[in-house]
């Protein structure tokens, strides 16, 4: 199965800041046939399901607010919050859906307000 | 709206089974792919497989081959997930999820992306 690594596991940002998350995947999730990267992200807040923010590591879901980006192509995608606001305090999942059917998420990265 | 109400928390002694009903709401049931999902206490997020709701059609991840049980009913807009020989370690919340592609003539596979998710149902497994 491919391993998705995400990095940090936690960390703490200042309300307004900006906020970076790294997902690594083991192989590459890009499909030259279409030039897209195989790549979501969700957000999950304690006690709830996962909400879906991105897709194609760079398309917000509709609804998501334009200060979630994503960005990243191959092995290398990056979700970032341009600043942050208290409601986005979560733990955040990237996950690859290219090499189906074993679907792999991220480990998680923590978000807190410092 | 769209929601998917799943059934209540089990508590199983091991080698038992769970079976897991999830009732789709504001939207066709068999037009969109459901996938299951479980999560282990303070862990991360694990997919089991999926179903194809109008043809009943599964997939499921190797680790659980065997042992999962993916199911619909489609004349209560429902999904079930069964899962046998029950461990400590498969204690975990268990979520559904919607299948973000909607199915058409052309479109006959998931995208793999989860755009609606249940509540969770928590399968305790203690002897």
């Amino acid at each position: 199965d491919i391993v998705m690594t995400q990095s940090p596991d936690s960390l703490a940002v200042s309300l307004g800041e900006r906020a970076t998350i790294n997902c690594k995947s083991s192989q590459s999730v890009l499909y030259s046939s279409n030039n897209r990267n195989y790549l979501a992200w969700y957000q999950q807040k304690p006690g709830q399901p996962p909400k879906l923010l991105i897709y194609w590591a760079s398309t917000r879901e509709s609804g998501v607010p334009d200060r979630f980006s994503g960005s990243g192509s191959g092995t290398d995608f990056t979700l970032t919050i341009s600043s942050l606001q208290a409601e986005d305090v979560a733990v955040y999942y990237c996950q690859q859906y290219y090499y189906t059917p074993a679907l792999t998420f991220g480990g998680g990265t923590k978000v807190e307000i410092k | 709206q769209v929601q998917l109400a799943q059934s209540g928390a089990e508590v199983k002694k091991p080698g038992a089974s769970a079976k897991v009903s999830c009732k789709a709401s504001g939207y066709t049931f068999t037009g969109y792919y459901m996938h299951w999902v479980r999560q282990a206490p303070g862990q991360g997020l694990e997919w089991m497989g999926w179903i194809n709701p109008h043809r009943g059609g599964t997939n499921y991840a190797q680790k659980f081959q065997g042992r999962v049980t993916m199911t619909r009913d489609t004349s209560i807009s429902t999904a079930y997930m069964e899962l046998s020989s029950l461990r400590s370690d498969d204690t975990a919340v268990y979520f559904c999820a919607r299948d973000r592609l909607q199915l058409d003539w052309r479109i006959t596979t998931p995208q793999n992306v989860m755009d609606v998710w249940g509540q969770g149902t928590t399968v305790t497994v203690s002897s």
